[in-house]
């Protein structure tokens, strides 16, 4: 079964790096997504994209933050200056053609920022 | 502020013992309601979507139903195998934005 994959699992980082984390969605999907998870609290969306832009962003999802799809396979994430905060695991989603389509997640990144 | 609650926020069954999982929502314009499991470590699995009150969907030994302000994922006598954490989302919006519960955390011991 076709599944999103994320590099990489763990991300180590320090305070004020920029980090990118990586994601292959479902090769026939359209629609992209980041969410997520500090530890012990709910998954959190942060951004949806479609068509080559984003087309719904969270309050968490500051000028921090970018997506990009820079090639036909390829989702990323990047984090310009990262916060002790953003420590977290950052799952990508990907969902097919329907508007209530499923979304299919990966098993995540978890970044950790010291 | 559209608002998912998950009760109860631990759950410890017997192997067999059935039970049921709520989740109430408060949210405006609910496009469908989804249920995934997520293992430790993992990403949130997929599990069922409802997208009317009245409906229900069943996946062996789980079976999920919707009403105008909630769902429930019944547990039919489960099995260690089942211990997971399992979320409900709701659909709003018209970019799939999902707004998750915080789970309930099911073990099942033998």
């Amino acid at each position: 079964e076709p599944e999103v994959t994320q590099t990489p699992s763990h991300q180590v980082t320090q305070m004020g790096q920029e980090v990118i984390l990586r994601c292959v969605p479902i090769s026939n999907h359209l629609y992209f997504y980041w969410y997520r998870q500090i530890l012990g609290q709910k998954v959190e969306f942060l951004v949806s994209f479609y068509n080559n832009e984003i087309s719904e962003k969270s309050e968490i999802f500051d000028d921090q933050f970018s997506v990009e799809r820079p090639d036909g396979s390829n989702f990323t994430l990047k984090i310009r200056s990262t916060k002790l905060e953003d420590s977290a695991m950052y799952f990508c989603a990907s969902r097919g053609r329907g508007g209530t389509s499923p979304l299919h997640f990966g098993n995540g990144t978890r970044l950790t920022v010291t | 502020e559209d608002q998912v609650t998950q009760s109860p926020e631990a759950l410890r069954l017997q192997e067999g013992e059935s039970s049921s999982l709520n989740c109430s929502y408060t949210v405006s314009g609910l496009r469908g309601l989804f249920w995934y499991r997520q293992d430790p470590g993992k990403g949130p699995e997929f599990l069922f979507t409802l997208y009317s009150a009245g409906e229900e969907k069943e996946k062996e030994r789980l079976k999920a139903t919707l009403t105008k302000k909630e769902s429930f994922l019944h547990i039919t006598a489960p099995k260690p195998e089942d211990s997971a954490t399992y979320l409900c989302a709701a659909h709003t919006g018209t970019a799939s934005k999902l707004t998750f519960g915080t789970g309930t955390r099911l073990q099942v011991t033998l």
